[in-house]
């Protein structure tokens, strides 16, 4: 089954407490991102990645690192999470960068306190 | 750079009636996607639009793109309880922008 999956589905931390979240697609895509998503402010794009090894940063990179060593994974690093990074985020990938069809994870809501 | 807006924020349908959901771009776009994410649920493809002027339909839901392919709307007819979630309008120039998106709430 074609599918994006992400771990952990839900994650409460502390201030200051490295974490990482994972995300892995099964359809050979070459383009994925993450995002985060807050009430009243839809999807913004944290980073996006085009083909191993090539990362850049979306709207939102501040506080973020990403890694793409193998075309499926694409992890989402908190060096130093702060509660202004409590929100629900999802990973996506797709064929291209050029506006094709995105594919969801089922998303990770990240609590910090 | 470029904007995406989409309003309402929220609608509140009795069921059985229908409603419109707009998107604005700040650029003209090259396409325009609409997503569908249910309550507890993640964004899931519904459709593309790339051609000025498109117009497509799934059964109830009609989508538009707009002749100078920077708006775009969706409508939905005779509104039932498994249309309740947030809808998502994401256009693309260089880059994908989503809107903020619409939150539907059924009335049985």
């Amino acid at each position: 089954e074609a599918q994006v999956t992400q771990n952990p589905r839900y994650l409460i931390t502390v201030t200051g407490k490295k974490l990482t979240v994972t995300c892995s697609q099964n359809m050979n895509h070459e383009y994925m991102s993450w995002y985060r998503q807050d009430p009243g402010l839809g999807l913004r794009q944290i980073y996006y990645s085009m083909n191993v090894e090539v990362t850049d940063k979306g709207d939102v990179p501040e506080g973020y690192k990403v890694s793409r060593k193998e075309k499926r994974n694409f992890p989402l690093i908190l060096e130093s999470p702060s509660p202004n990074q409590t929100s629900l985020y999802f990973c996506a990938s797709s064929l291209s960068n050029q506006g094709s069809e995105q594919y969801f994870g089922p998303g990770t809501r990240l609590t910090v306190t | 750079g470029q904007q995406v807006m989409q309003i309402p924020q929220y609608q509140h349908v009795q069921e059985g009636e229908d409603f419109t959901t707009y998107c604005n771009s700040s650029t003209t776009l090259s396409n325009i996607q609409w997503y569908k994410q249910r309550p507890g649920g993640h964004p899931v493809f519904l459709i593309q639009l790339v051609k000025s002027g498109e117009v497509k339909k799934q059964k109830r839901l009609t989508f538009q793109f707009g002749e100078a392919k920077k708006n775009s709307s969706l409508h939905i007819t005779a509104t039932q309880t498994t249309d309740v979630g947030t809808y998502f309008c994401a256009g693309y120039d260089y880059k994908l922008s989503f809107g903020a998106g619409t939150t539907v709430t059924v009335r049985a």
